[in-house]
């Protein structure tokens, strides 16, 4: 079974701190997404990436950066966390087009 | 990418009966995936049904595929209470990402 683990179930933030989301899988997949879930607006895709090293921009990258230095681990950085950005974090990978694995989830709050 | 849309918002049944919900989308697919979350938790990938399939089942679900008219359906037959969760589609139109919808928030009482 694939295998998506993220680095904390629940996180508390002030605001203006430096946040590291990290999110390791056992698959070898190539690809690898960070989404955020907010009640009413669904999952939005902030970053994804398809190698090591390489990386995209999703729908709402703003206040975001992410990292991929080996290919099970991605992280997703807030470099200065700011209340808006209260939410429940997703990682997600695939091998490709097929079926994506999500972890357990991150709820954030920044107070 | 394309977003799939959800219908309804939230459907709320009892046990042992059948809940349906349905899915539209706008362009092309290859194919059409649905996946469940439960409160608090990741989303985990129910079904996938490609484009030039009209029917798929697995245990108890049921999903149809209406190309001509981009839409889907997910049938849960006898639905248990440990069905609440909401339900979510994603057409694959063959882009390296999904994109999630609102979902349907199902709620199956006792």
């Amino acid at each position: 079974d694939v295998k998506v683990t993220q680095s904390s179930r629940y996180l508390v933030k002030r605001t203006g701190e430096k946040v590291f989301l990290e999110c390791v899988q056992d698959m070898d997949h190539e690809n690898m997404f960070w989404y955020r879930q907010d009640p009413g607006l669904g999952l939005r895709l902030i970053y994804f990436s398809y190698d090591v090293k390489m990386k995209e921009k999703g729908d709402i990258p703003e206040g975001y950066s992410v990292s991929r230095e080996k290919k099970e681990r991605f992280s997703l950085i807030l470099e200065s966390a700011s209340t808006n950005q209260t939410s429940m974090y997703l990682c997600a990978t695939t091998a490709g087009s097929y079926e994506q694995y999500f972890g357990p989830g991150t709820r954030l709050t920044v107070t | 990418s394309q977003q799939g849309e959800e219908d309804p918002q939230a459907l709320s049944i009892q046990e042992g009966e059948n809940a349906t919900m349905n899915c539209s989308y706008k362009t092309s697919i290859n194919n059409l995936q649905w996946y469940r979350q439960n409160s608090g938790r990741g989303l985990v990938h129910l079904i996938l049904i490609r484009s030039n399939e009209r029917e798929k089942h697995s245990g108890r679900l049921r999903v149809t595929l209406d190309t001509s008219k981009k839409s889907s359906s997910l049938l849960i037959t006898a639905s248990r209470a440990a069905d609440t969760a909401s339900y979510f589609c994603a057409p694959d139109s063959g882009y390296s990402t999904l994109t999630f919808g609102k979902g349907t928030m199902l709620l199956v009482s006792p």
